[in-house]
Protein backbone atom coordinates (compact mmCIF):
# COMPACT_ATOMS: atom_id res chain seq x y z
CA UNK A 1 0.00 0.00 0.00
CA UNK A 2 1.00 3.53 -0.63
CA UNK A 3 2.30 5.98 2.24
CA UNK A 4 3.77 9.37 2.76
CA UNK A 5 5.81 10.41 4.78
CA UNK A 6 7.08 14.24 5.88
CA UNK A 7 9.40 15.69 8.47
CA UNK A 8 10.01 17.30 10.23
CA UNK A 9 7.11 17.32 12.32
CA UNK A 10 7.75 20.31 13.72
CA UNK A 11 10.30 23.00 12.97
CA UNK A 12 10.56 26.70 14.64
CA UNK A 13 13.08 28.83 12.72
CA UNK A 14 14.40 32.08 12.99
CA UNK A 15 13.44 35.14 10.63
CA UNK A 16 16.05 34.89 7.38
CA UNK A 17 17.00 31.52 8.27
CA UNK A 18 17.19 28.63 5.29
CA UNK A 19 14.16 26.44 5.63
CA UNK A 20 13.52 22.40 3.38
CA UNK A 21 11.13 20.60 4.25
CA UNK A 22 10.80 16.89 2.50
CA UNK A 23 7.61 14.59 1.27
CA UNK A 24 8.59 11.11 0.33
CA UNK A 25 5.99 8.55 -1.19
CA UNK A 26 6.06 4.73 -0.74
CA UNK A 27 4.14 1.88 -2.84
CA UNK A 28 3.99 4.25 -5.93
CA UNK A 29 5.56 5.20 -9.27
CA UNK A 30 5.19 8.26 -11.25
CA UNK A 31 2.60 9.97 -8.86
CA UNK A 32 1.55 14.00 -8.83
CA UNK A 33 3.18 16.05 -5.94
CA UNK A 34 1.69 18.78 -3.98
CA UNK A 35 2.54 21.18 -1.24
CA UNK A 36 0.00 22.89 0.45
CA UNK A 37 -0.12 25.14 3.10
CA UNK A 38 -2.53 25.82 5.79
CA UNK A 39 -2.17 29.04 7.78
CA UNK A 40 -4.12 29.74 10.94
CA UNK A 41 -7.93 29.25 10.74
CA UNK A 42 -7.78 29.17 6.80
CA UNK A 43 -7.97 26.71 4.79
CA UNK A 44 -5.88 24.53 2.45
CA UNK A 45 -3.73 27.32 0.05
CA UNK A 46 -1.82 24.97 -3.81
CA UNK A 47 1.43 26.58 -3.28
CA UNK A 48 3.28 23.83 -5.97
CA UNK A 49 2.53 20.74 -7.58
CA UNK A 50 4.61 18.35 -9.65
CA UNK A 51 3.87 15.76 -12.41
CA UNK A 52 7.63 14.62 -12.80
CA UNK A 53 10.77 14.42 -11.51
CA UNK A 54 12.07 18.04 -12.19
CA UNK A 55 9.07 19.63 -13.42
CA UNK A 56 7.27 21.93 -10.83
CA UNK A 57 4.36 24.60 -10.96
CA UNK A 58 3.90 27.20 -8.85
CA UNK A 59 0.33 28.24 -8.25
CA UNK A 60 1.37 31.70 -5.69
CA UNK A 61 4.52 33.73 -6.33
CA UNK A 62 6.22 34.00 -2.88
CA UNK A 63 8.94 33.17 -0.68
CA UNK A 64 8.70 29.62 -0.90
CA UNK A 65 10.66 27.04 -4.25
CA UNK A 66 9.82 22.99 -4.58
CA UNK A 67 12.25 20.66 -6.01
CA UNK A 68 11.75 17.06 -6.74
CA UNK A 69 14.82 15.26 -7.39
CA UNK A 70 13.92 12.06 -7.34
CA UNK A 71 10.21 10.35 -8.59
CA UNK A 72 8.87 10.08 -4.57
CA UNK A 73 10.74 13.12 -3.18
CA UNK A 74 9.33 16.44 -3.20
CA UNK A 75 11.16 19.21 -1.34
CA UNK A 76 9.90 22.74 -0.04
CA UNK A 77 12.81 25.40 0.78
CA UNK A 78 13.43 28.75 1.38
CA UNK A 79 16.70 30.75 1.28
CA UNK A 80 15.47 33.53 4.07
CA UNK A 81 12.06 32.67 6.01
CA UNK A 82 9.62 35.53 6.93
CA UNK A 83 7.07 35.93 9.26
CA UNK A 84 4.33 34.84 7.47
CA UNK A 85 5.87 31.77 6.02
CA UNK A 86 4.76 30.49 9.43
CA UNK A 87 1.36 27.32 8.96
CA UNK A 88 0.90 24.26 8.30
CA UNK A 89 2.72 22.86 5.47
CA UNK A 90 0.92 19.23 3.97
CA UNK A 91 2.20 17.20 1.34
CA UNK A 92 -0.41 14.86 -1.17
CA UNK A 93 0.13 12.34 -3.71
CA UNK A 94 -2.37 11.69 -6.33
CA UNK A 95 -2.00 9.14 -9.74
CA UNK A 96 -1.56 10.58 -13.12
CA UNK A 97 -4.72 11.53 -13.64
CA UNK A 98 -4.71 14.64 -11.65
CA UNK A 99 -8.71 14.92 -12.84
CA UNK A 100 -10.19 11.84 -11.45
CA UNK A 101 -7.91 10.93 -8.79
CA UNK A 102 -7.67 11.49 -5.46
CA UNK A 103 -5.17 13.01 -3.66
CA UNK A 104 -3.79 11.70 -0.35
CA UNK A 105 -1.85 13.66 2.44
CA UNK A 106 0.91 13.00 4.56
CA UNK A 107 0.55 14.06 8.06
CA UNK A 108 2.46 17.65 7.87
CA UNK A 109 4.76 19.95 9.19
CA UNK A 110 4.34 22.62 11.66
CA UNK A 111 6.46 25.51 11.18
CA UNK A 112 7.06 28.65 13.26
CA UNK A 113 8.56 31.09 12.00
CA UNK A 114 9.86 33.67 15.22
CA UNK B 1 -13.84 29.58 -12.72
CA UNK B 2 -14.31 26.60 -9.84
CA UNK B 3 -15.34 27.13 -6.90
CA UNK B 4 -16.16 25.23 -3.69
CA UNK B 5 -18.45 27.14 -0.60
CA UNK B 6 -18.27 25.56 2.59
CA UNK B 7 -20.99 28.23 4.29
CA UNK B 8 -20.89 27.01 7.97
CA UNK B 9 -17.47 28.04 9.45
CA UNK B 10 -18.22 26.64 12.96
CA UNK B 11 -21.02 23.72 14.08
CA UNK B 12 -22.16 22.34 17.08
CA UNK B 13 -24.03 19.80 17.73
CA UNK B 14 -25.17 17.10 20.85
CA UNK B 15 -23.05 13.77 20.79
CA UNK B 16 -26.18 11.70 19.68
CA UNK B 17 -27.72 13.87 17.06
CA UNK B 18 -27.19 13.99 13.42
CA UNK B 19 -25.43 15.48 11.69
CA UNK B 20 -25.14 17.54 7.78
CA UNK B 21 -22.33 19.94 6.78
CA UNK B 22 -23.04 21.68 3.77
CA UNK B 23 -20.76 21.95 0.35
CA UNK B 24 -22.01 23.70 -3.04
CA UNK B 25 -19.73 23.75 -6.22
CA UNK B 26 -19.79 25.73 -9.61
CA UNK B 27 -18.06 23.60 -12.22
CA UNK B 28 -19.78 23.43 -15.40
CA UNK B 29 -19.62 19.39 -15.99
CA UNK B 30 -20.06 16.81 -13.33
CA UNK B 31 -17.21 16.76 -10.92
CA UNK B 32 -15.45 14.51 -9.34
CA UNK B 33 -16.51 15.02 -5.24
CA UNK B 34 -14.71 14.82 -2.13
CA UNK B 35 -14.88 15.14 2.07
CA UNK B 36 -11.51 15.17 3.72
CA UNK B 37 -11.18 15.05 7.59
CA UNK B 38 -8.66 16.73 9.87
CA UNK B 39 -8.03 16.21 13.39
CA UNK B 40 -5.91 19.18 15.32
CA UNK B 41 -2.20 18.69 13.96
CA UNK B 42 -2.58 16.48 11.37
CA UNK B 43 -3.10 15.73 7.82
CA UNK B 44 -6.60 15.07 6.29
CA UNK B 45 -7.80 11.99 5.28
CA UNK B 46 -10.18 10.91 2.85
CA UNK B 47 -13.83 9.91 4.20
CA UNK B 48 -15.32 9.53 0.77
CA UNK B 49 -15.41 10.24 -2.70
CA UNK B 50 -17.90 10.63 -5.74
CA UNK B 51 -16.63 10.44 -9.23
CA UNK B 52 -20.16 8.64 -10.91
CA UNK B 53 -23.38 6.40 -10.33
CA UNK B 54 -24.96 6.16 -7.15
CA UNK B 55 -25.49 10.05 -6.19
CA UNK B 56 -25.24 8.26 -2.24
CA UNK B 57 -21.91 7.56 -1.12
CA UNK B 58 -20.90 5.79 1.86
CA UNK B 59 -17.80 6.80 3.51
CA UNK B 60 -15.74 5.48 6.49
CA UNK B 61 -16.73 6.11 10.07
CA UNK B 62 -20.26 6.21 9.17
CA UNK B 63 -20.67 8.75 7.54
CA UNK B 64 -22.26 9.47 3.97
CA UNK B 65 -22.33 12.60 0.99
CA UNK B 66 -25.19 12.61 -1.39
CA UNK B 67 -24.69 14.51 -5.07
CA UNK B 68 -27.57 16.42 -5.78
CA UNK B 69 -26.38 17.98 -9.21
CA UNK B 70 -29.72 20.08 -9.48
CA UNK B 71 -28.40 21.85 -5.82
CA UNK B 72 -24.79 21.78 -6.95
CA UNK B 73 -24.09 20.33 -3.69
CA UNK B 74 -22.41 17.84 -2.08
CA UNK B 75 -23.71 17.05 1.46
CA UNK B 76 -22.02 15.19 3.93
CA UNK B 77 -24.20 13.50 6.81
CA UNK B 78 -24.11 11.08 9.92
CA UNK B 79 -26.72 9.93 11.58
CA UNK B 80 -25.24 9.71 15.12
CA UNK B 81 -22.65 12.14 16.01
CA UNK B 82 -19.66 10.39 18.43
CA UNK B 83 -17.29 13.06 20.62
CA UNK B 84 -14.46 11.57 18.28
CA UNK B 85 -15.72 13.12 14.97
CA UNK B 86 -14.73 16.58 16.22
CA UNK B 87 -12.67 17.78 13.87
CA UNK B 88 -12.06 19.99 10.65
CA UNK B 89 -14.30 18.68 7.56
CA UNK B 90 -13.01 19.83 3.79
CA UNK B 91 -15.22 19.57 0.70
CA UNK B 92 -13.25 19.54 -2.67
CA UNK B 93 -13.79 19.17 -6.17
CA UNK B 94 -11.72 18.16 -8.78
CA UNK B 95 -11.44 19.20 -12.56
CA UNK B 96 -7.67 19.60 -13.90
CA UNK B 97 -6.80 19.95 -10.25
CA UNK B 98 -8.17 20.45 -6.67
CA UNK B 99 -10.48 23.28 -5.29
CA UNK B 100 -11.05 23.44 -1.83
CA UNK B 101 -13.64 24.65 0.50
CA UNK B 102 -12.69 26.84 3.31
CA UNK B 103 -13.34 24.10 5.89
CA UNK B 104 -15.90 23.32 8.64
CA UNK B 105 -14.73 22.90 12.02
CA UNK B 106 -16.96 20.19 14.08
CA UNK B 107 -17.41 20.66 17.68
CA UNK B 108 -19.16 17.97 19.68
CA UNK B 109 -20.87 18.70 22.83
CA UNK B 110 -21.31 15.62 25.94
Amino acid sequence: SQTIHQWPATLVQPVGSPLSLECTVEGTSNPNLYWYRQAAGRGLQLLFYSVGIGQISSEVPQNLSASRPQDRQFILSSKKLLLSDSGFYLCAWSGADPSADTQYFGPGTRLTVL
Amino acid sequence: AQSVTQPDIHITVSEGASLELRCNYSYGATPYLFWYVQSPGQGLQLLLKYFSGDTLVQGIKGFEAEFKRSQSSFNLRKPSVHWSDAAEYFCAVSSNKFYFGSGTKLNVKP
